[in-house]
């Protein structure tokens, strides 16, 4: 069974600061998905990574891809509290099955 | 263009009791997913379906089951109530173009809570 596995669980850190948010998977994809989820609410599409070495940035986000170590990073820049959220990674191979991380709970400190 | 919704938004149920729950897709996505999530077991997946056909199925036993119509509107329908079936219930559509990009979009959730 694919295992999605998210580093750190919980990850608070000071505005102004930067941090990296780790996604493992146990099997071969090159379709990775990256959401946000706020507090009783659904996820927002963030990051759509479909090949190795693919890379992607909005804002002070910027998730990146390395199929072969089957691994996805989701890197925050200068962070502010308005990115206090839940991070998921999300693997996608077989086509609409996707399998989702532990996810990454995020509070940025003023 | 709207984007996916599902109803009810909240629901109470009675243990032994059954549910259903609708979710109607992005105009033009074909494929619609469900998944559950709690915060015990996180986001989970249970079915797949497209073109009114169930292509995937996730690990959950029989009790929990759906279907899409020809409009791609789905059900899914959950009998015989666990407390343990508390969760928040997330359908997902998607365009479904074959091998490629499958991003999906998530519609706000069903909080259902049994009794």
């Amino acid at each position: 069974e694919l295992k999605v596995e998210q580093n750190p669980l919980f990850l608070s850190m000071q505005e102004g600061k930067n941090y990296t948010i780790y996604c493992n998977y146990s099997t071969t994809s090159d379709r990775l998905y990256w959401y946000r989820q706020d507090p009783g609410k659904s996820l927002e599409s963030l990051f759509v990574l479909l090949s190795n070495g693919a890379v992607k940035q909005e804002g002070r986000l910027m998730a990146s891809l390395d199929t072969k170590a089957r691994l996805s990073t989701l890197h925050i820049t200068a962070a502010v509290h308005d990115l206090s959220a839940t991070y998921f990674c999300a693997v996608d191979i077989t086509g609409n099955q996707f399998y989702f991380g532990t996810g990454t709970s995020l509070t940025v400190i003023p | 263009k709207a984007g996916v919704t599902q109803t009810p938004r909240y629901l109470i149920k009675t243990r032994g009791q059954q549910v259903t729950l609708s979710c109607s897709p992005i105009s033009g996505h074909r494929s619609v997913s469900w998944y559950q999530q709690t915060p015990g077991q996180g986001l989970q997946f249970l079915f797949e379906y497209f073109s009114e056909t169930q292509r995937n199925k996730g690990n959950f036993p029989g009790r929990f089951s759906g279907r899409q119509f020809s409009n791609s509107r789905s059900e899914m329908n959950v009998s015989t109530l666990e407390l343990g079936d508390s969760a928040l219930y997330l359908c997902a559509s998607s365009l479904a173009i074959g091998e490629g990009r499958n991003e999906q979009y998530f519609g706000p959730g069903t909080r259902l809570t049994v009794t």
